[in-house]
């Protein structure tokens, strides 16, 4: 298996622009995790969804961040307009629901920086 | 308010001796508990996880301990080998029993093997 997958891997936009960071999740599984990783808060959760449907966005930071699922394939993570602060790495994940304990696996991350 | 906590940023410890990663956790609805191990420009990997139910699981060289009274989690490796220098991050969720939720990381603790 191809594992999760991100794109881009690195973003250099300037403040104000639209963002957009593409996951696509390992084939069967039925939830997908979007986190955040700064120096300062360490890795969030930003969102997660289960079979293509978002289940819990309280960590998303602001209106300006939207994330959908369209498919069981694919999720997009949009950030308009962009801020400095949100420069970090954003990562996505993916698991299988099981009976006890679940495993996420995680892209190798977008690393986004906003001038 | 950090529900996980992982208080040494960093941790140098000589090959082949043994290595202890502390966690620590506070919120007392966390039932299920993960180690992830991440390399520089790559995305968390999983390791091993431990159930409450359990007080300790073992993994070859790895080994998590569980103390639900004081709220405490270790890794212990051993022997301690150069590729396990990385940052290692503790990870909790409430969703071990059959639900989904995401996790909840410390900060990591960035463990360096001294040849």
């Amino acid at each position: 298996d191809a594992g999760v997958i991100q794109s881009p891997r690195h973003e250099v936009t300037e403040m104000g622009q639209e963002v957009t960071l593409r996951c696509k999740p390992i084939s069967g599984h039925d939830y997908l995790f979007w986190y955040r990783q700064t120096m300062m808060r360490g890795l969030e959760l930003l969102i997660y969804f289960n079979n293509n449907v978002p289940i819990d966005d309280s960590g998303m930071p602001e209106d300006r961040f939207s994330a959908k699922m369209p498919n069981a394939s694919f999720s997009t993570l949009k950030i308009q307009p962009s801020e400095p602060r949100d420069s970090a790495v954003y990562f996505c994940a993916s698991s299988l629901r099981r009976f006890r304990g679940q495993i996420q696996y995680f892209g190798p991350g977008t690393r986004l920086l906003v001038l | 308010d950090q529900q996980v906590k992982q208080n040494s940023p960093s941790l140098s410890v000589q090959e082949g001796r043994i290595s202890i990663l502390n966690c620590d956790y506070t919120n007392s609805m966390f039932d299920y508990f993960l180690w992830y191990k991440k390399y520089p420009a790559e995305g968390p990997t999983f390791l091993i996880s431990i159930s409450s139910i359990k007080d300790k699981n073992e993994d070859g060289r790895f080994t998590v301990f569980l103390n639900k009274s004081a709220k405490h989690l270790s890794l212990h490796i051993v022997p301690s080998q150069p590729g396990d220098s990385a940052v290692y991050f503790c990870a909790a969720s409430e969703g071990a029993g059959g639900g989904a939720d995401g996790l909840t990381f410390g900060k990591g603790t960035h463990l360096i093997i001294q040849p």
